[in-house]
C-alpha cells in the first residue's frame, strides 16, 4: 500500500485568493489523481497528473482554475485559483496501487473553506 | 463513459438490523469494484473490493459480490452497529481512475 500525506489538512481562505495543496507519496508512481468532494456530495475527478507531461483535466475543470504541478514521481501540487465560496470542498489526491487490481489509495484530504 | 448508481439515502436502521445498500454500474472495460466508507470528519477508507466477476469482497462483517450479469455490487451486513454510522460510497476503477457513486448516509440508532 502507499502512504500519502497532504498539506495543509485544512484552511480558511478569502475569496479571490489562491491556495496550493501539496501531495506527497512514499513511493514512486506514474499517475496521481486529484479529486474534489463538495459538501454532502461524492468525489469528482479533477485531473490526472503525470510526471513529465501536462495534467489531463476532466470535463468542467480547466488548467487556469486548477493548475497542477508534478515535478517528480512522488510529489504533486494542486492550486485552487481565484477562489470563491463555491470552491469550498475537500480536495484529495490519490495514487493507483501496485497490485494491478485497480485499487486506489487516497490521501487524508485538504478541507478548504472559502469565505 | 463509466458511471455508478447508488441507492439513495439517507438510510436509518436500528442496531442489529440487516443492511443492504444497492449499487449498479456501467463500464466499457473490466473494472474493479469497491466500497469506501467515510466516517464523520474523517477521510475516505477502503472497506472492501472485488476485482472480477463473482468475486466476493468482505471486511468487518460487510460483504459485496461482483455480479457481472446484473452489473451490481450491493453492500450487505447482517447486523449493523451504531459504530457503522457513516457515508458509504460505491466506486469502480479502471486503469487507476475511479468513478464514484453519490454516497449513502447510514445512521444506526441504538
Amino acid at each position: 500500500s502507499a502512504v500519502i500525506s497532504q498539506k495543509p489538512s485544512r484552511d480558511i481562505c478569502q475569496r479571490g485568493t489562491s491556495l496550493t495543496i501539496q501531495c506527497q507519496v512514499d513511493s514512486q508512481v506514474t499517475m496521481m489523481f486529484w479529486y474534489r468532494q463538495q459538501p454532502g456530495q461524492s468525489l469528482t475527478l479533477i485531473a490526472t497528473a503525470n510526471q513529465g507531461s501536462e495534467a489531463t483535466y476532466e470535463s468542467g475543470f480547466v488548467i487556469d482554475k486548477f493548475p497542477i504541478s508534478r515535478p517528480n514521481l512522488t510529489f504533486s501540487t494542486l492550486t485552487v485559483s481565484n477562489m470563491s465560496p463555491e470552491d469550498s470542498s475537500i480536495y484529495l489526491c490519490s495514487v493507483p496501487g501496485l497490485a494491478g487490481d485497480n485499487e486506489q489509495f487516497f490521501g487524508p484530504g485538504t478541507r478548504l473553506t472559502v469565505l | 463513459g463509466d458511471s455508478v448508481t447508488q441507492m439513495e439515502g439517507p438510510v436509518t436502521l436500528s442496531e442489529e438490523a440487516f443492511l443492504t445498500i444497492n449499487c449498479t454500474y456501467t463500464a466499457t472495460g473490466y473494472p474493479s469494484l469497491f466500497w469506501y466508507v467515510q466516517y464523520p470528519g474523517e477521510g475516505l477508507q477502503l472497506l472492501l473490493k472485488a476485482t472480477k466477476a463473482d468475486d466476493k469482497g468482505s471486511n468487518k462483517g460487510f460483504e459485496a459480490t461482483y455480479r457481472k450479469e446484473t452489473t451490481s455490487f450491493h453492500l450487505e451486513k447482517g447486523s449493523v452497529q451504531v459504530s457503522d454510522s457513516a457515508v458509504y460510497f460505491c466506486a469502480l476503477s479502471d486503469r487507476g481512475k475511479s468513478t464514484f457513486g453519490d454516497g449513502t448516509t447510514l445512521t444506526v440508532k441504538p
